[in-house]
């Protein structure tokens, strides 16, 4: 099926460091989001962007949070500066267009470690 | 207060057997259902939408929905050790992204 690549699969860094996340989504995806799993379990949304713009985002995506997809390349999540309470797994998903009927394609995450 | 909840947070079944997992949405905009399904160490992956009133059947997966409740199951016949995973329940409002559940983990035991 579709395949949604993030790469790193691991980071680590020191508290208020710079991190930026890549993810590479189905080729002909429009629509991308970022999505922050601790402890294995609840999978919040941050933010969905499409076209340039950030369409959607929740009160987790915080101002040290942003999002870009320059020329078309990897659709990215930077933060800066890192706080302890960042670190999770971070998935990135695409789908082809907007709307519920939509299904979400998922990387296999990235894994932020905060020191 | 959190839009999505299910239970049971955990659940074992005998291979074999039948699981039902449990979901219900707090927000009356939240009427459009997805569940899906992430194994140790992977993303999550779509199974099965349902929007309208009723039963659909996928496989040995059956999903429910009464969008008067706002509660979605999902029911697993014939469950096999490669079910074991953590389902999520999701649902968004028309044009937004899904909000997922907490997950029920479910282990089928050989």
């Amino acid at each position: 099926g579709p395949k949604v690549l993030q790469i790193p699969s691991h980071q680590i860094i020191d508290m208020g460091q710079m991190v930026t996340l890549n993810c590479d989504p189905v080729s002909n995806h429009l629509y991308f989001y970022w999505y922050k799993q601790i402890l294995g379990q609840q999978m919040e949304f941050l933010v969905n962007f499409y076209n340039g713009k950030v369409m959607e985002k929740s009160k987790l995506f915080k101002d040290q949070f942003s999002v870009e997809r320059p020329d078309g390349s990897y659709f990215t999540l930077k933060i800066q500066p890192t706080a302890l309470e960042d670190s999770a797994v971070y998935f990135c998903a695409s789908s082809l267009d907007r709307g519920s009927a939509e299904t979400l394609y998922f990387g296999s995450g990235t894994r932020l470690t905060v020191l | 207060q959190q839009k999505v909840q299910q239970s049971p947070e955990s659940l074992s079944v005998p291979e074999g057997g039948m699981a039902s997992l449990n979901c219900t949405s707090s927000d009356r905009n939240f009427q459009y259902f997805w569940w899906y399904r992430q194994h140790s160490g992977e993303g999550p992956k779509a199974l099965m939408s349902i929007f309208s009133d009723g039963d659909k059947k996928e496989g040995r997966f059956t999903a429910h929905l009464n969008k008067a409740s706002l509660h979605v199951s999902l029911h697993i016949r014939d469950s096999q050790p490669s079910d074991s995973a953590l389902y999520f329940c999701a649902a968004s409002p028309n044009n937004n992204a899904p909000r997922f559940g907490a997950g029920t983990k479910l282990s089928v035991k050989p």
